[in-house]
């Protein structure tokens, strides 16, 4: 199993561009959730999906889009790149088997400048 | 709503020397705790977890937390730290009704020194 992926590594966008940062996961896990992470402030939660067609807001939830059409692919878009966005981004997968055992996976992140 | 702070952003520490790293959240509901730690340039590893049962809990590389439910803290320690041992240290929790939402801490980078 490859666990969670995320392309890109890396990213450097203008403001105003758009771009879709990517996460898979193939351990047929339903929960899928993306997070931000930021210095001296933790990670925080953008989006998340209990599953495939279901998805809603986090606690930073504005200038992202989720969607969720496979249980692997759990995509993250930023509409219009601001500066504010510049952060680390990791998505992280977890099942809901084993209730109360929900361990998070999480991918190696993405890290994203924007100018 | 829950929250988890943990009080030193940093820990410097000699190799070999025991280290306790802390936790303390607040929360209305009954939470699950974890601490995950971040190598440079990685993402996150589960180091251990508290789910329900013995308050001490054993994880990875010789870590251990306590849940103490009185003082709502879950303090990370190990007795003898290692160079390799150095890295970001996180703090979480979730509801047990939505485990997949979980909050961080802030973080403790621990620095082990020679």
């Amino acid at each position: 199993n490859a666990g969670v992926t995320q392309t890109p590594k890396f990213q450097v966008l203008k403001t105003g561009q758009s771009m879709t940062l990517q996460c898979a996961q193939d351990m047929n896990h339903e929960y899928m959730s993306w997070y931000r992470q930021d210095p001296g402030m933790g990670l925080r939660l953008i989006h998340y999906s209990v599953g495939a067609g279901i998805t809603d807001q986090g606690e930073v939830p504005n200038g992202y889009n989720v969607s969720r059409s496979t249980t692997e692919d759990f995509p993250l878009r930023l509409l219009s790149a601001a500066p504010s966005q510049t952060s680390v981004y990791f998505c992280a997968s977890s099942s809901r088997r084993g209730a109360g055992d929900n361990e998070q996976f999480f991918g190696p992140g993405t890290r994203l400048t924007v100018l | 709503a829950q929250s988890v702070t943990q009080l030193d952003s940093q820990v410097p520490v000699f190799e070999e020397a025991p280290v306790e790293l802390r936790c303390n959240y607040s929360s209305s509901v009954s939470v699950y705790l974890f601490w995950y730690v971040q190598y440079p340039n990685q993402g996150l590893q589960l180091l251990l977890k508290y789910l329900s049962g013995s308050t001490l809990v054993k994880g990875i590389n010789g870590f251990e937390a306590e849940f103490n439910k009185s003082q709502t803290s879950f303090h990370l320690r190990k007795p003898s730290v290692h160079i390799s041992d150095t890295a970001e240290y996180f703090c979480a929790v979730s509801r047990m009704d939505s485990s997949y939402k979980l909050i961080f801490g802030s973080g403790t980078r621990l620095l082990v020194r020679p």
